[in-house]
């Protein structure tokens, strides 16, 4: 089992749906990230909340938002998505403050989109 | 991500094989050197790392030797099980703490 969960696991929705991804952590850690993975291809870096603050955003387009309501909890909300974004979003936490620290990976959520 | 090339693309090692998996990197900001293990189904699990001031580091059959000044590092895993067939990822970290993957590399090991 891994210390960061995600939800749903998979998540089915048109293009017009409006839905949200859960992440959580009660590792204490205070940077969180979000990433895109397509099949056979590394995870891209989305967003990076460092201490709730949005800190990194890829230039990623707005049908995606972020959102960060305390240092636990990472949202990704997701509105009038196209079939390209049918991926595997995974949600990451890893310790600030301490140099050399790896990234805690949760299982993901797989999106398709109709 | 075009700062860290990872090779081979895929590898194919009969079991009690060895398997090496290297990466190269461009950025000297770097500071951190891990590798990434990804089933499918699952996300990323950190393998095994190494910070730059060490050039090996040894944890069970899973081996990370580094080249500072040839700006690349290496996974070997000795006596290659069916059970490491996964996905690897280099993923070295720069000082503002953000991580770069690399390509991935594809991991058969054949009974």
């Amino acid at each position: 089992d891994t210390e960061v969960t995600q939800t749903p696991k998979h998540l089915v929705m048109g293009m017009t749906n409006k839905k949200s991804l859960k992440c959580e952590q009660h590792m204490g850690h205070r940077a969180m990230y979000w990433y895109k993975q397509k099949a056979k291809k590394p995870p891209e870096l989305m967003f990076v909340y460092s201490y709730e603050k949005l800190s990194i955003n890829e230039s990623v387009p707005s049908r995606f938002s972020p959102e960060c309501p305390n240092s636990s909890l990472l949202n990704l909300h997701l509105h009038a998505l196209q079939p390209e974004d049918s991926a595997l979003y995974l949600c990451a936490s890893s310790q600030t403050g301490v140099r050399n620290q790896p990234q805690h990976f949760g299982d993901g959520t797989r999106l398709s989109i109709l | 991500q075009q700062q860290v090339k990872q090779s081979p693309q895929s590898l194919i090692v009969q079991k009690g094989g060895i398997s090496i998996i290297n990466c190269a990197y461009e950025n000297t900001a770097f500071d951190y050197f891990p590798w990434y293990q990804q089933f499918p189904g699952k996300g990323p699990a950190l393998l095994i790392a190494i910070r730059p001031d060490v050039s090996e580091k040894k944890e069970g059959r899973f081996t990370i030797s580094f080249n500072k000044s040839a700006k690349q590092f290496s996974l070997h895993i000795m006596d290659s099980q069916p059970g490491d067939s996964a996905t690897y990822f280099c993923a070295p970290q720069n000082t503002g703490n953000q991580f770069y993957f690399g390509t991935g590399t594809s991991l058969t090991v054949i009974p």
